[in-house]
Order: C-alpha cells, then structure tokens, then sequence
C-alpha cells in the first residue's frame, strides 16, 4: 500500500465551481500536512499545510484533515483557469521523511 | 515562502559527460535537502535526502555512484549525474526544509537534456 494516496484523475470542474482534492494516507502516526501546486513543466510551489484536525482556510483554499480518516481534503472555491494544474499531497511523520501523493490533475473549463 | 534556488534551470551535455547541479537556500539554513526527478507526466521521485556534513541518504534502486550528491554547507547542495546517458534526461528538483518547523520548499527545478 503506497504512503500517500490520491485519485490521478484528471478532475474537471466549470469556472467559478467548487473543486474538490482528496488524499488519504496509511501512517497514522503522520503529524504534518501539505499540499502543493504543479503547473507543468515547473517544480512544486507551496499551497498550504495543516497541521490539526478541522479546516484551515486561506482565501479560495481550504484544507480539511481528519486523522482519524487519515484524510486530508483540499477546496478550491470559485475556481479559475488559473487553478489547471496537479495538486499533489504530502505528508510527513518526522520532518526528514516527507511521502508524496502521484498527484490530482485538476482543469478548470472556462 | 522561503527561497531555494537552483541552478542551472536548462542544460544540455553530452553523453559521458557529467553534469552538476545546484540547490540553493537563499535565506535560511537548510540542514536537510531533498533530490527528485520527474519524468514527464509522471509523479515526483525522490531520489535521495542530504544532510548538511554526512553522506546522503539513497532511496532504492538510485545508483549513489552515478548522482553523487554533496551537502557541504548548510545553504548547498549539488547533485552530480555522472557519465550521464540518454535515458538520465529528466527534470531534476531539490526542495529543502525550513527549520525549526517541516515544511519543504521546492527550487525551480532543472532541465536535463542529454545527447
């Protein structure tokens, strides 16, 4: 079973809707919360993290952990073109140790 | 965000050649550094974790002897692909971690493009 795990899609969703990335993961003894955005062609940039149980919202993204799931969810609200991309997760028990999801593929339809 | 800066974004060598590349933390200390590579339309590999001052850590299956990785100071690290081939042509990534926290972030990646 892999570390992380998320559905590759790819997701499409009309402009202005609500976007909907899911993760789950298998070490339950994971602490640390990340999702990242990759346009093609460019390396990850840093969307947010998450570090307790609920939802943390930081202008058209909120992020959503239940550990007792072992999930963490990410919205996209008011979706844009801009938004196109993979989204991947990431999770980490130590610091030094971080598991990467293979990534959602995420395309806003204008 | 913290900065991490990798050089060169492009390069072309020739097969047999070997090619180095830089990671960079502009503004913190990193004493853990990470090397990915990334086919196209493929998901991150990490290839190998650096620690400042100690021999890296290899993930399965990467040849240490062919990605010689060197994490001398605390803001540096370079990966070497030595004797590169054709089939060694990826994107390259390091991301570094921002102490005292776990968050990671990514340099902007390098091109590699052997002929």
């Amino acid at each position: 079973q892999k570390e992380v795990e998320q559905n590759s899609g790819p997701l499409s969703v009309p402009e202005g809707a609500i976007a909907s990335l899911n993760c789950t993961y298998s070490d339950r003894v994971s602490q640390s919360f990340f999702w990242y955005r990759q346009y093609s062609g460019k390396s990850p940039e840093l969307i947010m993290s998450i570090y307790s149980n609920g939802d943390k919202e930081d202008g058209r993204f909120t992020a959503q952990l239940n550990k007792a799931s072992q999930y963490v969810s990410l919205l996209i609200r008011d979706s844009q073109p801009s938004d196109s991309a993979t989204y991947l997760c990431a999770v980490t028990p130590t610091g030094n140790q971080f598991y990467f999801g293979t990534g959602t593929s995420l395309t806003v339809i204008p | 965000g913290a900065v991490v800066s990798q050089h060169p974004s492009w390069v072309i060598c020739k097969s047999g050649t070997s090619v180095k590349i830089e990671c960079r933390s502009l503004d913190f200390q990193a004493t853990t550094m990470f090397w990915y590579r990334q086919f196209p339309k493929q998901s991150l590999m990490l290839m190998a974790t650096s620690n400042e001052g100690s021999k890296a850590t290899y993930e399965q299956g990467v040849e240490k002897d062919k990605f010689l990785i060197n994490h001398a100071s605390l803001t540096l690290s370079t990966l070497t692909v030595t004797s590169a081939h054709p089939e060694d042509s990826s994107f390259y990534i390091c991301s570094a971690r921002v102490p005292p926290g776990d968050t990671i972030y990514f340099g902007e990646g390098s091109w590699l493009t052997v002929v």
